[in-house]
């Protein structure tokens, strides 16, 4: 079975300061690995993926499989980054189904 | 593009009634799926279908849901009859195809209160 852990329901830093979203995840196969955000009031999307290796608004995820984590990066948050952040996974081996974490509330405050 | 259109927003209803959702996925987009994600969760994947087949639907409580996507397009979601526990809210997503590094685009759920 697969599953997504994020440890942390909330993390509350002030503007300016690094954030670390963590997520680690229970997989046996080779897996595909998403970040989710969902700002106040707007539908649930895309922010990474793992396979992309890009930054988006300043975020970045490094997919550690030794650890089996996929935690979310930014060095200087911003008051906008504050959101529901959910990390998720795919894989062939469970049939492409998209699992999801809990989700952690980030909130950046001035 | 509107996205993923999904209908009604809101809905409340009492135990024992009826209910339906509809969604409509992004034009061309071939596989869609139904979520539920409880109060403080994330979403739970409760049925997936690739055009009007439905290919992974192991979560979805039989005895009480159904789904139908007829001409592969727009898809319904039904409940009969509700429980207080089926209180959540319903996303509707759709992507281009079933591959795993497929981006999933989510519409604006349904937030569904059963009294």
């Amino acid at each position: 079975a697969q599953r997504v852990t994020q440890p942390e329901k909330l993390l509350s830093v002030f503007k300016g300061a690094p954030v670390e979203l963590k997520c680690n995840y229970s997989y046996s196969g080779s897996p595909e690995l998403f970040w989710y955000v969902q700002y106040s009031r707007q539908r649930l999307q895309l922010l990474l993926r793992h396979i992309s290796r890009e930054s988006i608004k300043g975020f970045t995820a490094d997919l550690n499989k030794g650890e089996t984590s996929f935690h979310l990066k930014k060095p200087f948050a911003q008051e906008e980054d504050s959101a529901m952040y959910y990390c998720a996974l795919s894989g062939n081996n469970a049939g492409n189904m998209l699992t999801f974490g809990g989700g952690t509330r980030l909130m950046v405050k001035p | 593009e509107a996205g993923v259109v999904q209908s009604p927003r809101y809905k409340i209803i009492e135990k024992k009634q009826p209910v339906a959702f509809w969604c409509n996925p992004i034009s061309g987009h071939n596989t869609l799926y139904w979520y539920r994600q409880n109060l403080g969760q994330g979403p739970e994947l409760l049925i997936r279908y690739e055009n009007e087949e439905a290919v992974d639907d192991s979560q979805l409580p039989k005895d009480r849901f159904s789904a139908e996507r007829l001409k592969g397009v727009d898809s319904t979601l039904k409940i009969q009859p509700a429980e207080l526990g089926d209180s959540a809210v319903y996303l509707c997503a759709s992507s281009p195809s079933g591959r795993p590094t497929d981006t999933q685009y989510f519409g604006p759920g349904t937030r569904l209160t059963v009294l």
